[in-house]
């Protein structure tokens, strides 16, 4: 199985609240798990990223947690601002399967002011 | 021009016409990608090139052809389009066909008729 359950699918956050994205898995060979981040009229970028070594990476705002046992894992955005209305993707990958990324369906978030 | 551009941003055509989509990278990068992004569906990956040689096709139909003159330009023939073709069609590039960041050009946003 290859698909990446991702929810949910819209989010709206006031300002300065938590913003929690959940993504869950199948196959157990994935083993890198990228977040992207798109803007309207932009292509994803890459925000952050874990492997399944780690239960959690912080960088600024944005924490992955990592739940190897229950197979998900969880984009976390601390003090939600308004610039980060976007939307988000999780994803997965096998390293032998080289650079194909298997993509979750995304996550609309709308931060109010 | 930096990073990843795609032309045009946006094309119309009908079933019978034939039009080409572009992406050039200015990374210096050594593999390129398409993507088709529909609404509230997966990325999916659909040809991966590297070092100018096709490694993937992801079960494409052939009105979709391929074409990498060399590693920066790449480009999406289409012919005989569905109106379930209509999507954005991002291009990517990343150093290798690894597990390298892959680097997204904003897209072209594609209606069939």
């Amino acid at each position: 199985q290859q698909q990446v359950k991702q929810s949910p699918q819209s989010l709206i956050v006031q300002k300065g609240g938590i913003s929690i994205i959940n993504c869950a898995y199948e196959n157990t060979a994935f083993d890198y798990f990228p977040w992207y981040q798109q803007f309207p009229g932009k292509g994803p970028a890459l925000l952050i990223a874990i492997r399944p070594d780690v239960s959690e990476k912080k960088e600024g705002r944005f924490t992955i947690s990592f739940n190897k046992s229950a197979k998900q894992f969880s984009l976390h955005i601390m003090d939600s601002q308004p610039g980060d209305s976007a939307t988000y993707f999780c994803a997965a990958s096998i390293e032998a399967s080289g650079s194909r990324l298997t993509f979750g369906e995304g996550t609309q978030l709308t931060v109010n002011p | 021009e930096t990073g990843v551009t795609q032309t045009p941003r946006h094309l119309v055509m009908g079933m019978t016409n034939k039009k080409s989509l572009k992406c050039e990278q200015h990374l210096g990068h050594n593999a390129m990608y398409w993507y088709k992004q529909s609404a509230k569906k997966p990325l999916e990956l659909m040809f991966v090139y590297n070092f100018k040689e096709q490694t993937e096709n992801n079960s494409v139909p052939s009105r979709f052809s391929p074409e990498c003159p060399n590693s920066s330009h790449l480009f999406l023939h289409l012919h005989t389009l569905q109106p379930e073709d209509s999507a954005l069609y991002l291009c990517a590039s990343s150093q290798g066909a690894g597990r390298e960041t892959q680097y997204f050009g904003p897209g072209t946003r594609l209606l069939v008729l």
